[in-house]
């Protein structure tokens, strides 16, 4: 069953440090998203983005924050200058296909940020 | 500010009994509802959506929707031990694709054997 996979599992970091997290999303699907869950906390949506555009973002997506379809494949998410906060479970996802265009969305496994 | 509420739980059910998952929405024009399964640290696994008034069946889970009441349950029958996990509700109050879904806290289910 295809699945949206994302690298590293787990990235430690030093404050003030960019990091690029990592996700390819399923084949087929049109649009990619960006949530993240602290410890103990719900998720939280980051970004949408499709056709090579952001389509919606919220407000911790502040000008930290980053994403980009560098290729065919993969779509990342880049974080200039971490913080603290910023330590977190990042959750790529992806859905929405030329013939279905719901609102359903598949998430990949993670990225464990630990910012130091 | 946009809300999903959901009895954080735990929720304890013997093994073969119904659990039964409840959400609230705050916003009376959302349209996509869904049911997520997360096991403690992993992520999000979709198992259930729900787009109109009533039940929706799925093997061992129904999804119930009540749009006036701003409601959305879950049920799991035949309860295992391999369904306990938490349990998320999300919301997308835009129904168009590439927009947000937001999450309520999850309600954690205990199945004892």
């Amino acid at each position: 069953e295809p699945e949206v996979t994302q690298t590293p599992s787990h990235q430690v970091t030093q404050m003030g440090q960019e990091v690029i997290l990592r996700c390819v999303p399923i084949s087929n699907h049109l649009y990619f998203y960006w949530y993240r869950q602290i410890l103990g906390q719900k998720v939280e949506f980051l970004v949408s983005f499709y056709n090579n555009e952001i389509s919606e973002k919220s407000e911790i997506f502040d000008d930290q924050f980053s994403v980009e379809r560098p290729d065919g494949s993969n779509f990342t998410l880049k974080i200039r200058s971490t913080k603290l906060e910023d330590s977190a479970m990042y959750f790529c996802a992806s859905g929405g296909t030329a013939t279905i265009m719901n609102t359903e969305a598949f998430f990949g496994q993670g990225t464990r940020l630990t910012v130091v | 500010q946009k809300e999903v509420e959901q009895n954080s739980g735990p929720l304890s059910v013997p093994e073969g009994a119904i659990a039964s998952l409840n959400c609230t929405y705050s916003d009376r024009g959302s349209q996509s509802f869904f049911w997520y399964r997360q096991y403690s640290g992993k992520s999000p696994e979709l198992i259930m959506s729900i787009y109109s008034n009533g039940d929706k069946e799925d093997g061992r889970f129904t999804a119930q929707l009540n749009k006036a009441s701003q409601y959305v349950s879950l049920l799991i029958r035949d309860s295992q031990p391999s369904d306990s996990a938490t349990y998320l509700c999300a919301v997308n109050t835009k129904n168009q694709a590439g927009t947000a879904l937001i999450f309520g806290k999850g309600t954690t289910l205990s199945v004892s054997s």
